[in-house]
């Protein structure tokens, strides 16, 4: 299986800050990697799919880059609305796996 | 717009199978561009792939559950359903379903596909405990 390595596993940032987490995964997996919020008592959100795309709807302060092994996903102006827990995700071998996920939080 | 909805028990005794059922509605499940999925989370952890069905009836499943696992389509209904077999307290999780959104594109002469969790249902917590 295809391991995915976030981190931090917890952040405290203001608003309005920018705010960076990234992703490793243990063998090359191009750019087949999207990200997810998952706020408390919640599903999972898709924000970016295939590493650097914005899904519909999905503000525009949220990004995402990387390619191989190494992935990055950012926030450019911390909102209060953006306190959850962010996962990346790879797709390019089955099983599909997670991230261990990073929570965010308003400092 | 779409939507999905789990359904099923919130308890199971251990060693029984657990059930759930997935009700896709304002869309058909039989859509040619789309998996449906199932993926768990137990308390405060966080998040893991369980498998996913084609409306043809194929199916892929991460082989740690393999064993004990079966996904099944029943297009008439609209709905796909999961079943595991044989559950332990470790198998207590909110259990999701998610439809899979597939974009097929051609480089170098190769076909790549493009997959993306892009609906989800609301999730069900199942409990297994005596």
């Amino acid at each position: 299986d295809i391991q995915m390595t976030q981190s931090p596993s917890s952040l405290s940032a203001s608003v309005g800050d920018r705010v960076t987490i990234t992703c490793q995964a243990s063998q090359d997996i191009s750019n087949y990697l999207n990200w997810y919020q998952q706020k408390p008592g919640k599903a999972p959100k898709l924000l970016i799919y295939d590493a650097s795309n914005l899904e519909t709807g999905v503000p525009s302060r949220f990004s995402g880059s990387g390619s191989g092994t190494d992935f990055t996903f950012t926030i450019s102006s911390l909102q209060p609305e953006d306190i959850a827990t962010y996962y990346c995700q790879q797709y390019d071998n089955l099983p599909v796996t997670f991230g261990q996920g990073t929570r965010l939080e308003i400092k | 717009q779409v939507q999905l909805q789990e359904s099923g028990p919130g308890l199971v005794k251990p060693s029984q199978t657990l059930s759930l059922t997935c009700t896709v509605s304002g869309g058909s499940i039989s859509s040619g561009d789309y998996y449906w999925s199932w993926i768990r989370q137990p308390p405060g952890k966080g998040l893991e792939w369980i498998g996913y069905i084609y409306y043809s009836g194929s199916t892929y499943y991460n082989p740690s559950l393999k064993s004990r696992v079966t996904i099944s389509v029943d297009t008439s209904k609209n709905q796909f359903s999961l079943k595991l077999s044989s559950v332990t307290a470790a198998d207590t999780a909110v259990y999701y379903c998610a439809r899979v959104r597939r974009v097929v594109t051609m480089v170098r002469g190769a076909f790549i596909k493009h997959d993306a969790f892009d609906i989800w249902g609301q999730g069900t917590m199942v409990t297994v405990s005596s």
